[in-house]
């Protein structure tokens, strides 16, 4: 597609429900990260995969977080049993390439809301 | 760990002032350095990198240089405009591909 995309954009759930975040990376980009933006905070690095090697998950905040990245494209975010501090905008990100100069591209967020 | 400090917000300028907004970084070997954008109701956008020492990232008017010896990737741009409010976010990534940025700078430019 013309760029990454993320679904839903809203999300609003109540604690101790599961969702489902979404991510489409750009086409052709081996990396994809996921990052959580929460109200008047920077961006807070989630995980990271990279082709077919093993994702970096050093910044999966608790083991109610998971990610999945299916076929080197698609990759889905899930948060178990919600809680009211996983508010927060979480944000998916691609490069053409994992090496160091590499712009990545993001999406336009997925707004989550826990009640 | 790598980490990013960058200046604390919000900013208030009027137009055609002066901009700098400091970033510092804490890294081990030789990142690369960025400063993303995020203008109001859109995503983020890369502005402007570099990806050695003494390099100058510039865009739009914008420029950073990778300073090594003050760890340092200060943004300056000469004289704003109305159109540059946005929140600005300084990034690291390291050699271990992880990236890393700062709390964002929230600049809002006053006609």
């Amino acid at each position: 597609g013309a760029g990454v995309s993320q679904s839903p954009s809203n999300k609003v759930t109540e604690k101790g429900k599961d969702v489902e975040l979404r991510c489409d990376p750009i086409s052709g980009h081996t990396a994809l990260y996921w990052y959580r933006q929460s109200l008047g905070q920077g961006l807070e690095f989630l995980i990271y995969f990279q082709g077919n090697s093993a994702p970096d998950k050093s910044g999966l905040p608790s083991d109610r977080f998971s990610a999945e990245r299916t076929g080197g494209s698609v990759s889905t975010l899930t948060i178990q049993r919600t809680q009211q501090e996983d508010s927060a905008v979480y944000l998916c990100a691609s490069s053409l390439l994992a090496g160091l100069g590499n712009e990545q591209f993001f999406g336009p967020g997925t707004r989550l809301t826990v009640l | 760990g790598n980490s990013v400090t960058q200046m604390e917000g919000p900013v208030t300028l009027s137009e055609e002032a002066f901009l700098t907004i400091n970033c510092t970084y804490t890294a081990t070997g030789y990142p690369s350095l960025f400063w993303y954008v995020q203008y109001p109701g859109e995503g983020l956008q890369l502005l402007l990198k570099a990806t050695k020492a003494d390099d100058k990232g510039s865009n739009k008017g914008f420029e950073a240089t990778y300073r090594k010896e003050t760890t340092s990737f200060h943004l300056e741009k000469g004289s704003v405009q109305v159109s540059d409010s946005a929140v600005y976010f300084c990034a690291l990534r390291g050699e271990g591909n992880d990236m890393r940025f700062g709390a964002g700078t929230r600049l809002t430019v006053k006609p």
